[in-house]
């Protein structure tokens, strides 16, 4: 079955405490984003990765860190966790086609991140 | 800087009733634009995608129009069920915003939907 798959799905940590969100897919997609979601803020891209060792910033991607060193993998790291980053991340990926387009882009379940 | 706009932000309707979500957009060269469903606590699921160069796109109940001149979307659900009851996303991309090769994908706040029995 083709999927996104994010762990943990929920987590609760503390402030400073570093911890790492697992993405895989198993579409051989060449885009994979995060993206967080907060209320009346709507759906805000963090980091992106257009190919294997090709990652760039989205819009708000202070305090986070990601890689790219297999194709279907994007782990979304927090360093050094604060109570701002509680939200809900979700990744997804997506073909990149010859032009550019996104295509049609798959979403991972969430998860839900708690900093005390 | 491409805003895209949802009305209404949430919208309850009895069961059986044919509904129109909006969705506008300033910015009118855009390559393409995507709706979602999101389920409470859920990820966003794909539902349609219209090219630039398309005018509707048709799923089942789902029907999605596209006029980029006025920088509108609209998606219609007919025959409206309960199970339709979700979050409902528009998203637009522009291959040249955002100052980079990929360009930029951006999400609307989405609308509410409550279909009661």
């Amino acid at each position: 079955e083709a999927q996104v798959t994010q762990n943990p799905r929920y987590l609760i940590t503390v402030t400073g405490k570093k911890l790492t969100v697992t993405c895989s897919q198993n579409m051989n997609h060449e885009y994979m984003s995060w993206y967080r979601q907060d209320p009346g803020l709507g759906l805000r891209q963090i980091y992106y990765s257009m190919n294997v060792e090709v990652t760039d910033k989205g819009d708000v991607p202070e305090g986070y860190k990601v890689s790219r060193k297999e194709k279907r993998n994007f782990p979304l790291i927090l360093e050094s966790p604060s109570p701002n980053q509680t939200s809900l991340y979700f990744c997804a990926s997506s073909f990149r086609l010859a032009t550019s387009n996104t295509g049609e882009l798959f979403f991972g379940e969430g998860s839900r991140l708690t900093v005390l | 800087k491409q805003e895209v706009t949802q009305i209404p932000a949430a919208l309850s309707v009895p069961e059986g009733e044919n509904l129109v979500l909006n969705c506008s957009f300033t910015d009118s060269a855009i390559y393409n634009l995507q709706w979602f469903r999101q389920d409470p606590g859920k990820g966003l699921t794909s539902l349609l995608l219209i090219q630039s160069s398309q005018r509707e796109q048709t799923s089942g109940r789902l029907n999605a129009s596209l006029d980029k001149s006025s920088g509108r979307s609209t998606l219609y659900i007919a025959a409206s069920q309960p199970g339709d009851s979700a979050t409902y996303l528009c998203a637009a991309y522009d291959p040249y915003a955002g100052g980079t090769s990929y360009g930029k994908l951006t999400f609307g706040q989405g609308t509410i939907l409550t279909v009661h029995p």
